[in-house]
């Protein structure tokens, strides 16, 4: 079955920029969708198909994917993103054809 | 405004059984693929299931982990998922979150995402 990977996880100070990776083997060839969850919370999408935004989440969460890599990137880090960020693609060779890296806790210092 | 709202979590013993439910608003549910995902405590996210909608004949589809002992269910008239847990393990102590899927093609990729989650339900599989 496909695997995600991700750092467990990352820390940045505010106003920094941090960038949460997700690897998987070609993982460029496919579409990556990124989610927030915050503790005791359900997971919000920030980010779906690599690089696209819902309404209502801020220009600073931004994506890209490329090779084996995929990464989210926030800007102008704030307190209230930290979280656990999850990234997930539909592997449709896979009975697993939904996978979910494994999460990034992003600490602000 | 789409709401999903999970109910029937609690705590079981190994061996039996459980049915969660999900309802929905604010949306046109029939159109939808909809999910189940879970989260053991203090783990990622795993994804339980999904239930196909009446235009593809309600295909169920499961996760390995589940396959052969849970069963999706949708009442489209009544807006409602279901969940039926039968043969519980401890390992299947989560909070079970119920999410509408959503797929595209866009810029030459296929893909399905989940744009609205459940807030959750938690199931306590213990003796």
């Amino acid at each position: 079955s496909y695997v995600l990977t991700q750092p467990p996880s990352v820390s940045v100070a505010p106003g920094k920029t941090a960038s949460i990776t997700c690897g998987g083997n070609n993982i460029g060839s496919k579409s990556v969708h990124w989610y927030q969850q915050k503790p005791g919370q359900a997971p919000v999408m920030v980010i779906y198909f690599d690089s696209d935004r819902p309404s209502g989440i801020p220009e600073r969460f931004s994506g890209s994917n490329s090779g084996n890599t995929a990464t989210l990137t926030i800007s102008r880090v704030e307190a209230g993103d930290e979280a656990d960020y999850f990234c997930q693609v539909w592997d449709s060779d896979s009975d697993h054809n939904v996978v979910f890296g494994g999460g990034t806790k992003l600490t602000v210092l | 405004e789409v709401q999903l709202m999970e109910s029937g979590g609690g705590l079981v013993q190994p061996g039996g059984s459980l049915r969660l439910s999900c309802a929905a608003s604010g949306f046109t549910f029939s159109d939808h693929y909809m999910d189940w995902v879970r989260q053991a405590p203090g783990k990622g996210l795993e994804w339980v299931g999904r239930s196909k909608t009446k235009f593809n004949s309600y295909i169920t589809e499961y996760g390995a982990s589940v396959k052969g002992r849970f069963t999706i269910s949708r009442d489209d008239s009544k807006k409602s998922l279901f969940l039926q847990m039968n043969s519980l393990k401890t390992e299947d102590t989560a909070v079970y979150y119920c999410a509408r899927e959503m797929g595209a093609t866009l810029r030459g990729k296929s893909g399905y995402y989940f744009d609205s989650w459940g807030p959750g339900t938690l199931v306590t599989v213990s003796a």
